[in-house]
């Protein structure tokens, strides 16, 4: 079992709609957590961090739920330009290790 | 501010020959990662250096990889001999700390080995 499971999609969704991706993982010890955006061909960039109080950041909103090991991304009002692959984050001590990520499609 | 630095940009070699990739961090960021990220996955880390020591390389092919941070700054990464499996993209990325906070990723080097 992977440590970091992500629904890979893709979610194709139209302008305006919300949406909300998961990612769970396994080992309780995992203590920091960022939701990462890349871009076709491009590098990973940090989109937000995820805290336990759930933190939201315009549009997004970031969940961490630790008693059933699993964070949540959740996007309203999608635009064309949120189309991108969403790696989920996990860090625990110095290792960092990325989901594989889950692919959005926003349409017109 | 100037971002993380790679190049190069794109390689193609055949296989069982050598390739280094460079990178130059941020400035004043004292780690500094490798990832190798394969089409249709997510980056997985290869190596991660705290100045010009080495904390974690659990997932690196030590048989064929090595990488190197001498003074606390750029980083090489090579692969020797390298395999079909090999290609990917190589990203480099740093923070100013290891623990928690975010990582800033250059470019990465595409790497196609035939």
């Amino acid at each position: 079992r992977k440590e970091v499971e992500q629904d890979p999609g893709p979610f194709n969704v139209p302008e305006g709609a919300t949406v909300a991706f998961n990612c769970t993982y396994s080992n309780s010890a995992s203590q920091s957590f960022f939701w990462y955006r890349q871009d076709c061909r491009k590098e990973p960039k940090l989109l937000m961090s995820v805290y336990s109080s759930g933190n939201e950041d315009g549009r997004f909103t970031a969940q961490l739920n630790r008693a059933s090991q699993y964070i949540s991304l959740l996007i309203r009002d999608s635009k064309l330009s949120d189309s991108a692959t969403y790696l989920c984050v996990l860090k625990r001590g110095f290792k960092t290790i990325f989901g594989a990520g889950t692919r959005l499609f926003v349409k017109a | 501010e100037a971002g993380v630095a790679q190049s190069p940009r794109y390689k193609i070699i055949e296989k069982r020959q050598s390739v280094a990739f460079w990178c130059n961090p941020i400035s004043g960021h004292a780690t500094l990662y490798w990832y190798q990220q394969i089409l249709g996955q997510g980056p997985k880390l290869l190596i991660q250096f705290q100045n010009n020591g080495v904390v974690d390389d659990s997932q690196l092919p030590k048989d064929r990889f090595s990488a190197e941070r001498l003074k606390g700054v750029d980083s090489t990464l090579k692969i020797q001999p390298a395999k079909l499996e090999d290609s990917a993209v190589y990203l480099c990325a740093s923070s100013l700390e290891g623990t928690g906070e975010t990582q800033y990723f250059g470019p990465g080097t595409r790497l196609l080995v035939l």
